[in-house]
């Protein structure tokens, strides 16, 4: 079965900095690309970053551009979101999630349980 | 990058279907054949019920339909019922780049 378990979250202040990480188990992790998804209280579902299955390609939401850095070790079945210079607006609940990949494109075909991030004095 | 529009609700009663669309405002090829579909409920993770544009994974009620017309894609839930009742959510990603999620819709039951 696969299963993608997230921690990290806590309480911070803004300006500080957080590590969120994600347990994959159940599958074959370097077959995969990554992402982090994340949804605010009362909002959407935002994407906020997504990495490459070997770990040296990856992207960023503008939301987060320069703030955030995603990372995988797939000897340790292991995703990281680094998360630094936080505001209220990073206030989240926030998921990993698994891509597959058809073609050109790719879809969220397993997803995290997520770990909240709340970001307040 | 593209924008994917989603009326904010749509209701009806059980029994009945409801069609949930997604315009995009690109004319990027992804978007067209690669638009997945997101169930979500308060405090759960969000499920993957259609891939690909009308993909239904394993497990997923046949009663869930995806579709395109145009620039449209949409989301059809057949013989509705309470359980039904959720945030529906189109999304489009380039592999792991450039992904985008429309705003989302709530589906009331009535």
């Amino acid at each position: 079965e696969v299963q993608l378990v997230e921690s990290g979250g806590r309480a911070i202040r803004p300006g500080g900095s957080l590590r969120l990480s994600c347990a994959g188990s159940g599958f074959t992790f370097d077959d995969h690309g990554m992402s982090w998804v994340r949804q605010a209280p009362g909002k959407g579902l935002e994407w906020v970053s997504g990495i490459n299955w070997k770990g040296d390609d990856t992207d960023y939401a503008d939301s987060v551009k320069g703030r955030f850095i995603i990372s995988r070790d797939n000897a340790k079945n292991s995703l990281s979101l680094q998360m630094s210079s936080l505001t209220a607006d990073d206030t989240a609940f926030y998921y990993c999630a698994r891509h597959s990949i058809y073609g050109s494109g790719s879809y969220f075909d397993h997803w995290g349980q997520g770990t909240l991030v709340t970001v307040s004095s | 990058q593209s924008v994917l529009t989603q009326p904010a609700s749509v209701s009806g009663s059980p029994g009945q279907s409801i069609t949930i669309s997604c315009t995009g405002t690109t004319s990027d090829f992804v978007f067209y054949k690669f638009v997945s579909w997101y169930q979500k409920h308060p405090g759960t993770a969000p499920k993957l019920i259609i891939y690909e544009g009308a993909e239904r994974p394993s497990g997923v009620s046949s009663r869930f339909s995806g579709s395109r017309s145009g620039s449209t894609a949409s989301l059809t839930i057949s013989g509705l019922q309470p359980e039904d009742e959720a945030d529906y959510y189109c999304c489009s990603c380039s592999h792991y780049r450039n992904c985008v999620f429309g705003a989302g819709t709530k589906v009331t039951v009535l």
